[in-house]
């Protein structure tokens, strides 16, 4: 099936660095999202890409919609402790998805020291 | 407003039995994906469904998994014969109109089903 591979697998910061992830593809989406997923929820919508070469921010979370359709990356500036968890990429596919099907890449989960 | 309910929150299932979970959109909502996932994984699709009509199960097993989304009240994804493989965590999201990612994914807390 369809894979996004999502970069990296984890990391281990300290409070007030910039984290920074991605997820590429050799397939084309139409649309890119980031969630966050604490343990034991379901995750959380953070950010939503419509448009090649959007370029979102909420609050200190910016995610960009890559040039080529195949990629988004993610960057959290200045993390403090509750940025710790689990962030998924996902995106549906231009090409041979229903409007349903999202594809998820496997996560990074990020852990912040105090 | 209440958002997308699942219950149960924990169900444990011996081998063999069935398993039914539940999802309730959120109110005005007529539109339902379930997704399914394993530890230290992303989430899978496995069905979309509009009210009383299945729209994609393309991530749907072909044997004992089955989905419905009546007229009247919550979804339920049904598991029969439940063998150790299943245990998984089971997410449901709801959208109002078709074209769900026009308004992102609204996920609910998801059940978690542990086979023993």
């Amino acid at each position: 099936g369809q894979q996004l591979n999502q970069s990296p697998q984890s990391m281990f910061i300290q409070e007030g660095e910039d984290v920074s992830m991605n997820c590429t593809s050799s397939s084309i989406f139409n649309t890119w999202l980031w969630y966050k997923q604490e343990p034991g929820e379901g995750p959380v919508l953070l950010i939503a890409l419509y448009k090649a070469g959007e370029l979102t921010s909420n609050g200190r979370l910016t995610a960009q919609f890559g040039i080529t359709r195949k990629d988004s990356f993610l960057n959290i500036s200045a993390s403090i402790p509750s940025d710790v968890g689990i962030y998924f990429c996902a995106g549906q596919l231009e090409y041979g998805g229903s409007q349903g099907n999202l594809i998820f890449g496997k996560g990074t989960k990020l852990s912040v020291k105090p | 407003n209440a958002g997308v309910m699942q219950n149960p929150r924990h169900l444990v299932r011996r081998r063999g039995q069935e398993a039914r979970l539940r999802c309730s959109p959120m109110k005005g909502h007529s539109h339902v994906y379930w997704y399914r996932q394993l530890p230290e994984e992303g989430l899978k699709f496995m069905v979309y469904l509009q009210k009383e009509n299945i729209i994609d199960e393309s991530g749907m097993p072909k044997e004992r998994f089955s989905a419905e989304f009546p007229k009247e009240g919550p979804s339920i994804l049904r598991i029969q014969q439940v063998v150790r493989g299943d245990s998984a965590a089971y997410f449901c999201a709801s959208s109002p109109i078709t074209g769900l990612v026009n308004y992102g994914y609204t996920f609910g807390s998801g059940t978690r089903l542990t086979v023993v």
